[in-house]
C-alpha cells in the first residue's frame, strides 16, 4: 500500500523553528519529485515546496522562500521540511504529496498531514 | 507566478450538475488538476491534464477547458459529493505549482 505519513508539527513560538518528516512506503521513493503543500485554518491549499527526485533541484513558494528548507533522504524513505524564522501565518496543516509522473504535474497522493501552530 | 481564481462556493440540488470553474492565466498552456477534499482529510485527486479521471474516480466528474477558464464538472450530484474543491496547475518547467482558493461545494 502507498503510504506518506508525516510527523514532527506542534507549537512553536514565532521566531522558532521546526523540522517536519513525511515517511514513505509502498513505492520506489527515489524516483519521485515530492512536495510540501499547506492549509491554514478554514483556507485553500498552498504550493509550498518541491524537491526532485535526487534532490538536485528545489523550488519555493515567495513566502517561505530563504526560511524553509526542502530535503530529502532516499536512503530513508524520507522527505523533510525544515522550518526556520517562524511566523503567526505559517500557522497550518502541511502535506506532503507525491509528484504523479514526469508526465503530469499531478500530486496522485498525499499525506494525512500534521499541523503546525505558531502562537506565543 | 501564476494566480488561479475559484468562486468561493457553488451551491446545488441533488440529482443535478455542479459546475466549478478556475481562471487564470497558466491556461491554455498548462493543464489544470482538480482535488477533492472532505472535512479533516487528504485531498483527493478527481481530474489530472484538464480532462482524464484517474482510476476509481466516478464517471460523473469530468474535466472541461475554454480559453483561461478550465472547468470541473458533476453530473447527478449526490449528498456525498458535499466538499471542498481545489483546481491546480503549474508553470511549464515544473518550477512552481499553485492552487486556486478552492471552492465549497454545498449539496442542498
Amino acid at each position: 500500500e502507498v503510504q506518506l505519513v508525516e510527523s514532527g508539527g506542534g507549537l512553536v513560538q514565532p521566531g522558532g523553528s521546526l523540522r517536519l518528516s513525511c515517511v514513505v512506503s509502498g513505492f520506489s521513493f527515489s524516483n519521485y519529485w515530492m512536495h510540501w503543500v499547506r492549509q491554514a485554518p478554514g483556507k485553500g491549499l498552498v504550493w509550498v515546496s518541491r524537491i526532485q527526485s535526487d534532490g538536485s533541484s528545489t523550488t519555493y513558494a515567495d513566502s517561505v522562500r530563504g526560511r524553509f528548507t526542502i530535503s530529502r533522504d532516499n536512503a530513508k524513505n524520507t522527505l523533510y521540511l525544515q522550518m526556520n524564522s517562524l511566523r503567526v501565518e505559517d500557522t497550518a496543516v502541511y502535506f506532503c504529496a507525491r509528484r504523479w509522473s514526469a508526465y503530469s504535474y499531478a500530486m496522485d497522493v498525499w499525506g494525512q498531514g500534521t499541523t503546525v501552530t505558531v502562537s506565543s | 507566478s501564476y494566480e488561479l481564481t475559484q468562486p468561493p462556493s457553488v451551491s446545488v440540488s441533488p440529482g443535478l450538475t455542479a459546475r466549478i470553474t478556475c481562471s487564470g492565466d497558466a491556461f491554455p498552456k498548462q493543464y489544470a488538476y482538480w482535488y477533492q477534499q472532505k472535512p479533516g482529510q487528504a485531498p483527493v485527486l478527481i481530474i489530472y491534464n484538464d480532462i482524464e479521471r484517474p482510476s476509481g474516480i466516478p464517471e460523473r466528474f469530468s474535466g472541461s477547458t475554454s480559453g483561461t477558464t478550465v472547468t470541473l464538472s458533476i453530473s447527478g450530484v449526490q449528498a456525498e459529493d458535499e466538499a471542498d474543491y481545489h483546481c491546480q496547475s503549474a508553470d511549464s518547467s515544473g518550477s512552481y505549482w499553485v492552487f486556486g482558493g478552492g471552492t465549497k461545494l454545498t449539496v442542498l
